[in-house]
């Protein structure tokens, strides 16, 4: 039962390109979360989505920043116009419904750097 | 104020030592406690819930003050093992956000 999947394991982009990340849950799980973790910080949520809908993206910034997660394939985190600031980990987990907070696995991260 | 406040450290404890961590959180109504461990770049992973009862797992112990919004972690007879970032984290339902919220955490390095 593989765990929750992250793709890329690191990724860089020039400063106003574009970045995607990806997230794949645990089978059987259909919330999933998006966090970030800036240098010598804490995680900060951003984004809770279930199939096709977004349920909580009160940490996800106003601008550039947009999530999705569709009836078929992974959580798609998507950062136009990249800046330096940008330049973080991201974590993405996933709960099977039903357990909430006592359900959570990370990924193992997408650690993003803009040059 | 922070949600969720921790002190960053580092502890610094030799072998054998026996260290306690401690968390506040601001919000009253939150319903769950967790403490979840994070090595150097790597993802969160999951210590143990912290219950009102108080609970314990091997040389972990965790407990929480609802009256005073308060949650340590105590950790006896450190390993090297041991040596890692230790995040309180907490489910704030009642805000509406149904995600966790996470401490800065708080670095601990077990010394030969």
């Amino acid at each position: 039962n593989a765990g929750v999947m992250q793709n890329p394991r690191h990724l860089v982009r020039r400063r106003g390109q574009e970045a995607r990340l990806r997230c794949s849950p645990m089978k059987g799980h259909s919330h999933v979360y998006w966090y970030r973790q800036l240098p010598e910080e804490g995680l900060k949520f951003m984004v809770y989505l279930q199939k096709e809908n977004i349920i909580d993206e009160s940490g996800m910034p106003k601008e550039r920043f947009s999530a999705e997660f569709p009836k078929e394939g992974p959580s798609i985190l998507r950062i136009q116009q990249v800046v330096r600031g940008d330049s973080a980990a991201y974590f993405c987990a996933s709960s099977p419904p039903g357990q909430g907070s006592y359900g959570y696995t990370f990924g193992s991260g997408t650690r993003l750097t803009v040059v | 104020r922070k949600e969720v406040e921790q002190d960053p450290g580092p502890f610094n404890v030799p072998e054998g030592a026996t260290v306690a961590f401690n968390c506040t959180y601001s919000n009253s109504a939150s319903q769950s406690f967790f403490w979840y461990r994070q090595d150097c770049r790597k993802e969160p992973k999951l210590l143990m819930s912290v219950y009102s009862s108080g609970n314990e797992d091997g040389r972990f112990t965790a407990q929480l003050n609802r009256a005073s919004q308060y949650i340590s972690l105590l950790i006896r007879d450190s390993k090297l093992s041991d040596s890692a970032t230790y995040l309180c984290v907490v489910n704030m339902r009642d805000t509406g956000r149904r995600a966790l919220t996470f401490g800065s955490g708080t670095r601990l390095q077990v010394q030969p």
